[in-house]
């Protein structure tokens, strides 16, 4: 069984300052997947950023980079310079990797705000 | 690429009547994923098809839930006898494996409210 825990309810972060969402996780999985998804208040789920559990470099895309630290099992979420359209709800998920199904176990979330 | 879509978007209906959801995958993902998210919580897994075929249904998924892919396309989730705690968002994804990588893509959701 796979365990995503997410202990930061919600964040308030000044504009144009960098913010650090947590995510820790728990698996007996040898290979595995790592997954950030940004859910706005509309709904949907937007993919943001993966991680291999085998990749030997931190995942990055545009603002956001994946912190990753397979000893201790965290995942973090990093985004530089934060905007007022990055106010969402924060997910992170994991999979397990060549197992058939490989479907998502999410955390409870962070909730996001930046202030102006 | 049009995206995932999902059918309706919000669906009110009262304790005990049948429901049914429509999902529309991305055309070539062969991997469809159904969750359930309710407030203040990550979405939880529901089922899984890869085309046609029912793989995985989580125990979340009782009796009163059915869910089909009848030719490897859209996909149907149908809730029976539907009760107050069956009140959620329904979520559908889709996805193909590439580079060893299953990169899953949403859909906007279905919310249900059971009065």
């Amino acid at each position: 069984a796979q365990k995503i825990t997410q202990t930061q309810p919600g964040m308030f972060v000044q504009e144009k300052e960098a913010v650090t969402l947590d995510c820790t996780y728990d698996t007996s999985d040898p290979s595995y997947g790592l997954f950030w998804y940004k859910q706005p208040s509309s709904g949907e789920m937007i993919f943001l950023i993966y991680q291999g559990s085998y990749d030997q470099q931190n995942a990055t895309e545009g603002r956001y980079s994946l912190n990753f630290q397979k000893a201790r099992k965290s995942a973090n979420l990093v985004i530089s310079a934060s905007q007022l359209g990055d106010s969402a709800m924060y997910f992170c998920a994991m999979t397990p990797r060549y197992s058939g199904n490989e479907k998502l176990t999410f955390g409870t979330g962070t909730r996001l705000t930046i202030i102006p | 690429d049009t995206g995932v879509s999902q059918d309706p978007r919000h669906k009110i209906t009262k304790r005990g009547q049948n429901v049914t959801f429509r999902c529309d995958p991305i055309s070539e993902h062969n991997r469809l994923y159904w969750y359930r998210q309710t407030l203040g919580q990550g979405p939880e897994f529901l089922t899984y098809f890869q085309n046609e075929a029912q793989l995985e249904k989580s125990r979340l998924l009782s009796d009163r839930f059915s869910a089909e892919r009848p030719k490897g396309s859209f996909s149907t989730l149908e809730i029976q006898r539907t009760e107050q705690g069956d009140s959620a968002m329904y979520l559908c994804a889709s996805s193909r494996i590439q580079q060893g990588v299953n990169e899953q893509f949403f859909g906007p959701g279905t919310r249900l409210t059971v009065l």
